[in-house]
């Protein structure tokens, strides 16, 4: 099997920056995915990695330590708007597999 | 617009029924996910399919079954319900194997009482 560790809550202040960890332990490990939920709705899809280092998507950065089975993302000049549970999500075997998820709070 | 449609949006279902939750996605995505969310434990892999006729167990497939008989369909079978089933269940759907951009219903609320 595999499990995924992150931690269930986060808030800070507008403008700040929030870095979610999220460490792994699975088999047949491809990479690990970060996607957004809000109020319930629809998850969607934030960033991959595959190989070790830092993806950044605008605001959004997301980074892979294969050998330490480790994650994060990181959510810069933080916006009301990014509110919200994230989720990392392993893909392995060809199965993607999602932790717990964190809830986000970004207060005034 | 393409994306995926679930049915129903919500429904209220007595203990012991028999109920089957829709997915349809026009990506033609090779794979495709059934998921439960409940309160504090994040997205739970109920059943996938990697590609039409072809189905795998995930993390919770007890009391669930799913079947693939063509590219878009991926229907979620309750045999016999139970209390303990009340989530929200979102299929998803990616481009193939190796893929890891996932696409999401927007889920359907069942609550067995």
């Amino acid at each position: 099997g595999q499990s995924l560790e992150q931690p269930s809550e986060v808030t800070a202040v507008e403008g700040a920056i929030v870095q979610i960890n999220c460490t792994y332990q699975t088999s047949g490990f491809y990479g690990l995915s970060w996607y957004q939920q809000h109020d319930g709705g629809a998850p969607t899809f934030l960033s991959y990695n595959a190989l070790d280092g830092l993806e950044e998507t605008g605001r959004f950065s997301s980074f892979l330590s294969r050998s330490d089975s480790y994650g994060y993302l990181l959510l810069q000049e933080l916006q009301m708007k990014d509110s919200a549970s994230y989720f990392c999500a392993v893909l392995n075997d060809y199965k993607l597999s999602f932790g717990a998820g964190t809830t986000v709070t970004v207060r005034a | 617009i393409a994306g995926i449609t679930q049915a129903p949006t919500s429904q209220i279902l007595a203990a012991g029924r028999r109920m089957t939750l829709r997915c349809t996605q026009d990506m033609r995505h090779n794979a495709m996910y059934w998921y439960r969310q409940d309160l504090g434990l994040g997205l739970r892999l109920i059943h996938y399919s990697n590609t039409a006729g072809t189905t795998g167990k995930g993390e919770v497939p007890d009391g669930y079954s799913v079947s693939r008989a063509n590219t878009d369909d991926f229907p979620l079978t309750l045999a016999s319900a139970v209390p303990s089933q009340t989530s929200v269940y979102f299929c998803a759907s990616s481009d193939g194997e190796g893929e890891a951009e996932a696409f999401f219903g927007q889920g359907t609320r069942l609550t067995v009482v």
